[in-house]
């Protein structure tokens, strides 16, 4: 099984609000991340998580503000974003953070109103 | 720097055609790991294949199948007897050593293929 879920499927969210992605998986990683995906792009890294613990932050505006509450489930709460934020938002998980497969959820796609 | 290139921005074939994607790398690394997602308009990235960089062996398995040469750092990918399912956009990636205690994925810009019936 490399199944890794996220909730919601689509968001759509006025620049006041403030929201939370989220990202499970159970299949026993220790590695999780967090990208952003525009139209036509290819994936944005944002955060890494490794062993529950925050590894790599891509210089990731702190309206983005990710967490890690157990090994299996990774947040990314969003407050006061912008309507540049809005794009496709995937998680992955990896069995570890080095040089493993990652697998990725199916994303939530976010619009800033 | 670590650098991956899909110059085939678009790529349309008809149903049962042969189709090649290419993948070219750069890295200074010894040790490397090659990868190729597909991403269908339904947005998830699904993993195809992932190859270290001591496996020169090509792979195939049913209709796709990996050409992986160091000598040109290439990495390409091959579907042979196309078919609409296989509609998406390809991702080759390559990961890289990121601050010694994580890998990173370098990806490169995508190849939309667009099999018409």
């Amino acid at each position: 099984d490399t199944e890794v879920t996220q909730t919601p499927k689509h968001l759509v969210m006025g620049m006041t609000n403030k929201k939370s992605l989220k990202c499970e998986q159970h299949m026993g990683h220790r590695a999780m991340y967090w990208y952003k995906q525009k139209a036509k792009k290819p994936p944005e890294l944002m955060f890494v998580y490794s062993y529950e613990k925050l590894s790599i932050n891509e210089s990731v505006p702190s309206r983005f503000s990710p967490e890690c509450p157990n090994s299996s489930l990774l947040n990314l709460h969003l407050h006061a974003l912008q309507p540049e934020d809005s794009a496709l938002y995937l998680c992955a998980s990896s069995q570890d953070p080095l040089g493993n497969t990652q697998y990725f959820g199916p994303g939530t796609r976010l619009t800033v109103l | 720097a670590q650098k991956v290139t899909q110059a085939q921005t678009e790529i349309s074939v008809v149903e049962k055609e042969d189709v090649t994607l290419d993948c070219v790398y750069e890295t200074r690394d010894t040790t490397y790991y090659l990868f190729w997602y597909k991403q269908p308009p339904s947005g998830e990235l699904v993993f195809l294949i992932r190859r270290n960089s001591f496996d020169e062996q090509n792979e195939i398995s049913g209709r796709y199948s990996w050409n992986f040469q160091k000598s040109t750092s290439s990495f390409n990918f091959t579907i042979t007897a196309s078919q609409v399912v296989d509609s998406a956009v390809y991702f080759c990636a390559l990961s890289e050593a990121y601050g010694g205690a994580t890998n990173k994925l370098i990806f490169g810009t995508g190849t939309l293929l667009a099999v018409q019936p």
